[in-house]
Order: structure tokens, then C-alpha cells, then sequence
């Protein structure tokens, strides 16, 4: 079984820009969701999306959108990029709504995004 | 607030040595304890999930205990390896009742150094 797909692995913007991340959960998970992780702060949690519809968000500005496909594949976008964005963008899926006992969480290995 | 503190936050042992890392953590009302091994540029894997109701659980070489009165957790690893150098991160979830599933509140790692 494929694991957790995550595109672009590397990416470099520049402050202003806008970005549009990619992942595509395990075959037959449903909730997919994101974090942020940086040096300094660890793992934060974004959102969760589970049947195309935002079911859980952590706390970061508006600038951090996401969506999530029919086919469970999710993207995350990030407008007017600041430097402070620099950072490892994880996702991960999970066949059940919530990072349930009886549903890990399987993750990606991250795009890597630099903002200057 | 939730908080989940991890000590030390970097350790260098020698190959075959045991070493012992600590999560200490203020996430209630708790629903699960995680450990996750993350290698460098990769996204994390997990180790063991434990409730409340267990007190240790293995993984191979890895052994994970929870005193769920004092709030503390403890990964033990037993005869590194050198492909055990990574990041281990702890995380903790709590029930969130607004939409029942899980809350995350992870904590920013240790990290860990097998050397030869």
C-alpha cells in the first residue's frame, strides 16, 4: 500500500508570493491533515479535512487555506508568503475523522518551503 | 494550556548504550499518549500509542512507559543502533468536544545521536 504523497518535496518563493501545496492520503483514508513544523515551534497543527470538509483548525492567520478533493487528495495554500513561513509542511492521513486511538496518523515526508 | 515538555532536547550516546528520554505533560482531560521517531528529512513514523489504561508498551527495541497520575511518559531505547539517530517526539491527545474527535498538542522533540 502506498504511503502518504506529498508534492513538491522542495520549494523556494519569495515573500508576496503564494503557494499551493499537494498530498495524497493512503488509498482508502478519508481525513487528511496538515501541520507546520519549525525548529523552534515543533509540530502545529493546520487544519483537518475529512470528506472535503474542514473539520478542525489550529491557529494561524487566513493567509493558510486549504481544500480537499472528492478523491481525498488535499492541497494547502499560502498567500502573501512572509519569511517567517519558512518551514517543513507535513501532512497526514488517517482512515477515521481525528487522530483517533484506533486511527493513526500516517505522514508524509513534508515539502520543505523557503521563503526570501 | 496544553503543554508537552521533552527532556533532554538533545542526547549523543554511544552505539549500543541504552538511553531513556521523558515527556512530561499538562494536555486534560487525556485521551492517548504517541511516540514518534522522525529521521532527518522525513516525516514522522509512529512507535507506540498508549491510553490511560496501559502503563508500557513495546516496539522492538523501544519501550514506552505512562504514569498517567504524574503526567509523565518515558521512551526507552535498549542497545542503540546507529539508525536510531533521529528526532522523538511525544505527543498527547485530548478529546476536543466540539467536534469529538482528538486534539493534538505535540511536544518539540529530542534529539538523538548514536554515534559509532
Amino acid at each position: 500500500k502506498a504511503g502518504v504523497t506529498q508534492t513538491p518535496r522542495y520549494l523556494i518563493k519569495t515573500r508576496g508570493q503564494q503557494v499551493t501545496l499537494s498530498c495524497s492520503p493512503i488509498s482508502g483514508h478519508r481525513s487528511v491533515s496538515w501541520y507546520q513544523q519549525t525548529p523552534g515551534q515543533g509540530l502545529q497543527f493546520l487544519f483537518e479535512y475529512f470528506s472535503e470538509t474542514q473539520r478542525n483548525k489550529g491557529n494561524f492567520p487566513g493567509r493558510f487555506s486549504g481544500r480537499q478533493f472528492s478523491n481525498s487528495r488535499s492541497e494547502m495554500n499560502v498567500s502573501t508568503l512572509e519569511l517567517g513561513d519558512s518551514a517543513l509542511y507535513l501532512c497526514a492521513s488517517s482512515s477515521r475523522q481525528g487522530a483517533s486511538y484506533n486511527s493513526p496518523l500516517h505522514f508524509g515526508n513534508g515539502t520543505r518551503l523557503t521563503v526570501t | 494550556k496544553n503543554q508537552v515538555e521533552q527532556s533532554p532536547q538533545s542526547l549523543i550516546i554511544l552505539e549500543g548504550k541504552n538511553c531513556t528520554l521523558q515527556c512530561n505533560y499538562t494536555v486534560s482531560p487525556f485521551s492517548n499518549l504517541r511516540w514518534y521517531k522522525q529521521d532527518t528529512g522525513r516525516g514522522p513514523v509512529s512507535l507506540t500509542i498508549m491510553t490511560f489504561s496501559e502503563n508500557t508498551k513495546s516496539n522492538g527495541r523501544y519501550t514506552a512507559t505512562l504514569d498517567a497520575d504524574t503526567k509523565q511518559s518515558s521512551l526507552h531505547i535498549t542497545a542503540s543502533q546507529l539508525s536510531d539517530s533521529a528526532s522523538y517526539i511525544c505527543v498527547v491527545s485530548g478529546p476536543q468536544p466540539n467536534f469529538g474527535n482528538e486534539k493534538l498538542t505535540f511536544g518539540t522533540g529530542t534529539r538523538l545521536t548514536i554515534i559509532p
